[in-house]
């Protein structure tokens, strides 16, 4: 199986900031990386496929970019409504095995 | 955009069974691969299970392979998930998901828009 590692799990930061969360496959999975938003209560939301695909709707101050299995999702500058739990999920090959999320508080 | 509305989550006993609905509506479904994903109470997210377009391809999480099966109804535009022999680790709620893109090349990515259905185990 895929294992993928998240990193930070969790991260504390302000309004305005640049936040960057990565993910490591540990095999090539060809760019076939996603993340999510996950909200308590909420529907986990699609942000980016394929590593860079900014899923419709979703606000262009979430990107997302790879070197080879290194991925990384950044917020250009942080919005209230962002802080939430984010997760990376592998869609290369079954299990489409999850990242065991990164929790993006308050500072 | 398309909605998904899951149903059929409950309370049941450790060792029964337990069928999940989601009813898609707003998008052409017989087109699209759709997946169902779970989380458990403090857990993170986890994939269960995925079906192509003509019910030719389904896979499983290595958790619920054998107890669960996954099938769905173009005419309805509906999936299903069988749940036979829960166990107290089956407990999450569970979302279905529609693929990103159309096939025959689903990107395995999970658009959820529903708000999940709960099911709980007790022992």
């Amino acid at each position: 199986d895929i294992q993928m590692t998240q990193s930070p799990s969790s991260l504390s930061a302000s309004v305005g900031d640049r936040v960057t969360i990565t993910c490591r496959a540990s095999q090539t999975i060809s760019r076939r990386l996603n993340w999510y938003q996950h909200k308590p209560g909420k529907a986990p939301k699609l942000l980016i496929y394929k590593a860079s695909s900014l899923q419709s709707g979703v606000p262009s101050r979430f990107s997302g970019s790879d070197s080879g299995t290194d991925f990384t999702l950044t917020i250009s500058s942080l919005q209230l409504e962002d802080f939430a739990t984010y997760y990376c999920q592998q869609g290369y090959s079954p299990p489409y095995t999850f990242g065991q999320g990164t929790k993006l508080e308050i500072q | 955009e398309g909605q998904l509305v899951e149903s059929g989550g409950g309370l049941v006993q450790s060792g029964r069974s337990l069928r999940l609905s989601c009813a898609a509506s707003g998008f052409r479904f017989d087109v699209y691969a759709m997946h169902w994903v779970r989380q458990a109470p403090g857990k993170g997210l986890e994939w269960v299970s995925s079906i192509n377009w003509n019910s030719g391809i389904i896979v499983y999480a290595d958790s619920v392979r054998g107890r669960f099966a996954m099938s769905r109804d173009n005419a309805k535009n509906s999936v299903y998930l069988e749940m036979n022999s829960l166990r107290g680790e089956d407990m999450a709620l569970y979302f279905c998901a529609k693929d990103t893109a159309y096939s025959p090349s689903p990107d395995n990515a999970f658009d959820i828009s529903g708000q999940g259905t709960m099911v709980t185990v007790s022992s």
